[in-house]
């Protein structure tokens, strides 16, 4: 069946590094992408989107890019903080809904800081 | 501000009794859903509810598995007879109207079925 994943569960990076965390979605249809943080013990927050007429867009250190292309998301996270150590989760929309009103999630990478 | 609540935060109950776990969405908002999250994996989708709308519950797993929504505001999940593959963390998310809108969700709530 389509769904949604992750190239890498676990991903350590030195405090101050960028970072880059993947994902595939086999989903054509998918018209809304959406990444998460969980940290430990809280529920996921939201930290970026984007749609499928862009291919990038940027917050504050984060950066999304979509290539529709390979099917591939990335979240990219610029000069890495301890508190950026989280289970980062993307997320994918199917615009003819069903099950959470359209919304897939993948299992999660793990982001560890290093100092 | 006020964010999604959920309650208890830490529920452990014996193999076969029924619990209760309840979500409290942002006030306002039309769209809830519920989510369980197994140790060390995703969100699996349960059930959405939407304004006055039939629940979507195509995610429930078995007829042991139900929720409620009354008022438009809180909802109820409850699960029975529970089992011991039933412990995981139960996530709710709440958004202003579904769609697009962003999902805020709650810390959940960990079951623990011994």
């Amino acid at each position: 069946g389509e769904s949604v994943g992750l190239h890498l569960p676990t991903l350590s990076v030195q405090e101050g590094d960028n970072s880059i965390i993947n994902c595939a979605y086999s989903n054509s249809a998918s018209d809304y992408f959406i990444w998460y943080k969980q940290e430990s013990g809280k529920g996921p927050q939201f930290i970026i989107d984007i749609r499928s007429n862009m291919d990038k867009r940027q917050g504050q250190r984060v950066t999304v890019l979509l290539n529709k292309t390979v099917k591939h998301l990335s979240l990219q996270i610029a000069a890495t903080q301890p508190g950026d150590s989280a289970v980062y989760f993307c997320a994918e929309k199917d615009p003819s809904g069903g099950g959470a009103d359209g919304l897939t999630f993948g299992k999660g990478t793990h982001l560890i800081i290093q100092p | 501000g006020a964010g999604v609540s959920q309650s208890p935060s830490n529920k452990v109950t014996e193999k076969g009794k029924d619990v209760e776990l309840r979500c409290d969405p942002i006030s306002g908002h039309t769209a809830l859903y519920w989510y369980r999250q197994s140790l060390g994996q995703g969100l699996e989708f349960l059930i959405y509810f939407q304004g006055n709308s039939a629940p979507d519950k195509s995610g429930l797993p078995s007829d042991r598995f139900s929720a409620e929504r009354t008022g438009g505001s809180v909802s109820t999940l409850t699960i029975q007879r529970t089992q011991q593959e039933d412990s995981a963390v139960y996530l709710c998310a709440s958004s202003s109207s579904g769609g697009l809108e962003t999902q805020y969700f709650g810390p959940g709530t960990r079951l623990l079925v011994l």
